[in-house]
C-alpha cells in the first residue's frame, strides 16, 4: 500500500525554534497532505501539496515535495507551546476516496 | 465550517456487549471513514462508505459492522465487544472528486472492560 512514513517517531525543541518533519512514501501520488492531532482529539487538516509543486507557505508552514525521491517534508518556523501535537503525512490510498496515513512525528514545543 | 460530530467522547462498554458509535457531518459529504488509532500501529481504516447505503471493508473490519441510512450519519456497530477493541475512534467525511481532504471528529476513546 502507499504509505507514508514520518521521521523523527519524536522531536522535542525550544520555543522559537524550527521544527522539520520527513515523510516517505512508496508509489506515485498525485498530491500529499499534511494534518495536525493535539493530544485525544481528531485530525486537523493543514496542507496540500499536488505533484507538480515543489513547495507551499501556509502562515508559518513550509512543505516540500520531491517527487523524484518519493519524500515530503513540512517546516514550522519559530514554533509555538501551541504546536505540540503528532503530525502525520497522509498519501492517496489506492482508490479515489481513501487516503492512508503514516504512524507520525510527535513534536513537543517546550516553553 | 465542516462539522463532524461523534455522539461519545469517552464510552467504557462490557465484554460482549453490542456498541454503536455514532458519526454526522454538516457538510453534505458523500465519503465517510471509519478509523482506529493505537499507539505505535497509527490509524487503520476499518470501513469507509461512498454514498448512501453503500459501503467497503478498509483494512481491519473483523469485528466491525458499519450503517449509513442517511448522507450525514455513519455508524460503527460492534456487534460483540471483546477488549481487544479497545482504542480511540475516529470518523471522517470527505468530499468525491478533488482533493480528498478528510475532516475528523474528535474521536471516541472506548474501554472495553
Amino acid at each position: 500500500s502507499q504509505q507514508g512514513e514520518e521521521d523523527p517517531q519524536a522531536l522535542s525543541i525550544q520555543e522559537g525554534e524550527n521544527a522539520t518533519m520527513n515523510c516517505s512514501y512508496k508509489t506515485s501520488i498525485n498530491n500529499l497532505q499534511w494534518y495536525r492531532q493535539n493530544s485525544g482529539r481528531g485530525l486537523v487538516h493543514l496542507i496540500l501539496i499536488r505533484s507538480n509543486e515543489r513547495e507551499k507557505h501556509s502562515g508559518r508552514l513550509r512543505v516540500t515535495l520531491d517527487t523524484s525521491k518519493k519524500s515530503s517534508s513540512l517546516l514550522i518556523t519559530a514554533s509555538r507551546a501551541a504546536d505540540t501535537a503528532s503530525y502525520f503525512c497522509a498519501t492517496p490510498g489506492g482508490s479515489n476516496y481513501k487516503l492512508t496515513f503514516g504512524k507520525g512525528t510527535l513534536l513537543t514545543v517546550n516553553p | 465550517d465542516v462539522k463532524v460530530t461523534q455522539s461519545s467522547r469517552y464510552l467504557v462498554k462490557r465484554t460482549g456487549e453490542k456498541v454503536f458509535l455514532e458519526c454526522v457531518q454538516d457538510m453534505d459529504h458523500e465519503n465517510m471513514f471509519w478509523y482506529r488509532q493505537d499507539p505505535g500501529l497509527g490509524l487503520r481504516l476499518i470501513y469507509f462508505s461512498y454514498d448512501v447505503k453503500m459501503k467497503e471493508k478498509g483494512d481491519i473490519p473483523e469485528g466491525y459492522s458499519v450503517s449509513r441510512e442517511k448522507k450525514e450519519r455513519f455508524s460503527l456497530i460492534l456487534e460483540s465487544a471483546s477488549t481487544n477493541q479497545t482504542s480511540m475512534y475516529l470518523c471522517a467525511s470527505s468530499f468525491n472528486g478533488g482533493t480528498n481532504i478528510q475532516y475528523f471528529g474528535a474521536g471516541t476513546r472506548l474501554s472495553v472492560l
